[in-house]
């Protein structure tokens, strides 16, 4: 049964700071990884997308990278902002089934000004 | 540029009453979902369709029905509601193997 799992649950740190976010799953055998975010009282944001057979991809002041084979995805924020607070999910789209994201539960991002 | 589009914004309903989500979106995609977030907690997946006529039931489907007669539309039945169902409702949608939409979501209140 594939798992997700996003350590911290929380983490606040000054602005200007580059940070990293993790993300893990326990079966490698999934088609993509999506990384979201949300703000409080809102719906999700899509960031990044990466498919099974790409290491990376970037957007602006974000990169997220994949690691099928230690089931690890890192999503890098360069130069944080107080706007980039929010939670951030990560979601893998199983193989077995092309229809459903497994969902991790987030990594809720303070950045203090 | 709509994407995926969620009406009401809020709805507030007593216990019983019966209500219909709306959700509709402008990309062609095929697959669509309903997903429901309780606060403070992640997304459960309620329904979902892989097409127009096609449809499936998520991790939480009871007390819920959906319909998928178009490819732009999908929207939620909620029949004989109660307070456990209060909650936020997203619709998304996604191409094959294409990232997934949001919508901006149905605040629901059941008193």
């Amino acid at each position: 049964k594939q798992e997700v799992t996003q350590i911290p649950a929380a983490l606040s740190v000054p602005e200007g700071e580059n940070l990293v976010l993790n993300c893990s799953f326990t079966d490698s055998a999934i088609y993509n990884l999506q990384w979201f975010r949300q703000d409080p009282g809102k719906g999700l944001t899509s960031l990044l997308l990466i498919q099974s057979s790409q290491r990376e991809q970037t957007s602006g002041r974000l990169n997220a990278s994949l690691d099928k084979s230690s089931g690890r995805s890192t999503l890098y924020i360069a130069a944080s902002q107080p706007g980039d607070s929010a939670t951030y999910l990560c979601a893998v789209r199983r193989m077995d089934s092309n229809y459903q994201l497994i969902w991790g539960a987030g990594t809720k991002l303070i950045i203090k000004p | 540029n709509a994407g995926v589009t969620q009406t009401p914004k809020f709805r507030i309903l007593k216990i019983g009453q019966s209500m219909t989500l709306q959700c509709t979106q402008d990309m062609n995609h095929n697959y669509m979902y309903w997903y429901r977030q309780d606060p403070g907690m992640g997304l459960k997946l309620i329904y979902y369709s892989v097409g127009a006529g096609i449809t499936d039931k998520g991790e939480v489907p009871n007390g819920y029905n959906v319909s998928r007669s178009t490819t732009e539309d999908f929207p939620l039945r909620l029949e004989l509601a109660a307070p456990s169902q209060t909650s936020v409702y997203f619709c998304a949608s996604r191409a094959s193997m294409g990232e997934q939409y949001f919508g901006p979501g149905t605040r629901l209140t059941v008193t």
